[in-house]
């Protein structure tokens, strides 16, 4: 069986403060991808980064940096100098196209609110 | 290159009725997926359709039903709708060539139930 898990409901930072959202995955099988999306109050979910299970170099795009680790199962997400643009709830998903689908399993989302 | 959108936006309404929500994929994406979010139950996957063939469901009951037409574009129906629809129906389109593609999200669809 597939889960995400995102322990963290809601943080609230203050503006230019660092935050970092986690991400905890199960699933038996060796590949596999992992996701991060955005949800603004307007709803629509914004794809931020994609990495498959053989990859696991860290990636930094300008402000966001994510941190995979397979040893400990997860998949962290990085905001340096945070703004209140980035208030929103965070996703992190799972996929796993061995089981023959493309479906993505989605942690409970962590609420992110920017102070400024 | 235009999103994915979604029509209507909001719709209203009561038990024991039916509704059509619409998906129009990002131009050259044939793979279509739903899911429903609720404050309960989160994101939840309802099905996918690729080349107008349903490829994978999720775990909901025969009232949810979709189908996909040539243009890629996909249609999910409710039939004796239940208070307990009441969500956000979001819409992913990916390249579908492969089950690995990322899906792109659309701006959903808020049914509510009275």
């Amino acid at each position: 069986a597939q889960k995400v898990t995102q322990a963290q409901t809601e943080i609230s930072v203050v503006e230019k403060e660092d935050v970092t959202l986690d991400c905890v995955y199960e699933t038996r099988d060796t590949t596999y991808y992992l996701f991060w999306y955005k949800q603004p109050p307007s709803g629509e979910l914004v794809f931020l980064i994609r990495r498959n299970s053989f990859d696991e170099q860290n990636e930094i795009s300008g402000r966001y940096s994510w941190n995979f680790q397979k040893s400990t199962s997860s998949f962290n997400f990085t905001i340096t100098a945070s703004q209140v643009v980035d208030s929103a709830v965070y996703f992190c998903a799972l996929s796993v196209p061995q089981t023959g689908a493309n479906n993505l399993f989605f942690g409970t989302g962590t609420r992110l609110t920017v102070i400024p | 290159k235009a999103g994915v959108t979604q029509t209507p936006r909001y719709l209203i309404k009561t038990r024991g009725q039916q509704v059509t929500l619409s998906c129009s994929p990002i131009s050259g994406h044939r793979s279509v997926s739903w899911y429903q979010q609720t404050p309960g139950q989160g994101l939840q996957f309802l099905f996918e359709y690729f080349s107008e063939t349903q490829r994978n469901k999720g775990n909901f009951p025969g009232r949810f039903s979709g189908r996909q037409f040539s243009n890629s574009r996909s249609e999910m129906n409710v039939s004796t709708l239940e208070l307990g629809d009441s969500a956000l129906y979001l819409c992913a389109s990916s390249l579908g060539g492969s089950l690995s593609d990322t899906q792109y999200f659309g701006p959903g669809t808020r049914l509510t139930v009275l």
